[in-house]
């Protein structure tokens, strides 16, 4: 199975601020890439599929970046209805694989 | 619009099974692969495979080949999980939701699973 080591695991930031988390992949993934958001208590939404394309609705300050076995999420600005917890996924091989996740609190 | 309605939350004795449910509405059924995803307390997720509603082939993690069941009943727009042998370790809140691609568009609110004597 893939692994998929996301970091960090949690992370402290201000409004405003700019985010970045990051995730690699235990071997070449070739961009197959998803990043999911997940507030307390509400199922995941995607943001970020094939590594760098948003998903329709999802905000522009939100960007996806990488390739081979290193990737990175990018929040530009940070609002507070961005706390949540992100998780990448790589869909390039079964089985489907998650990140441990990070998740993201307002300083 | 697009949803995925499932079923409530289960209490279930160990070695009990449960059947769970997602009511697919807002899009046309055969289009989208089924999948479900497991997420025990507030941890990551886990892929335990899909449906494909059209033909009916599932494609399953290996690790839950033994613990998980998927099936659809076209008719109704509906797709089923039934999980066996129930243990502590099941207990988990299972997601269902969709793909065509090969990422998760939409997903459903989940259903939260109780293993408990």
């Amino acid at each position: 199975d893939i692994q998929m080591t996301q970091s960090p695991a949690s992370l402290s930031a201000s409004l405003g601020e700019t985010v970045t988390i990051e995730c690699r992949a235990s071997e070449d993934i070739y961009n197959g890439l998803a990043w999911y958001q997940q507030k307390p208590g509400k199922s995941p939404q995607l943001l970020i599929y094939n590594a760098n394309s948003l998903h329709t609705g999802v905000p522009s300050r939100f960007s996806g970046s990488g390739s081979g076995t290193q990737y990175s999420l990018k929040i530009n600005s940070l609002q507070s209805e961005d706390v949540a917890s992100y998780f990448c996924q790589q869909y390039y091989d079964y089985p489907w694989t998650f990140g441990g996740g990070t998740k993201l609190e307002l300083k | 619009q697009v949803n995925l309605l499932q079923s409530g939350a289960a209490l279930v004795k160990p070695g009990a099974s449960v059947k769970l449910s997602c009511k697919a509405s807002g899009y046309t059924f055969t289009d989208y692969y089924i999948h479900w995803v497991k997420q025990s307390h507030g941890k990551s997720l886990e892929w335990i495979g899909y449906i494909n509603p059209n033909s009916g082939y599932t494609n399953y993690n290996e690790k839950f080949k033994s613990k998980a069941t998927l099936t659809v009943d076209k008719s109704t727009n509906t797709a089923y999980m039934e999980l066996s042998r129930l243990t502590s370790e099941d207990s988990a809140t299972y997601y269902c939701t969709r793909s065509r691609g090969r990422y998760f568009d939409f997903w459903g609110p989940g259903t939260m699973v109780t293993v408990s004597s």
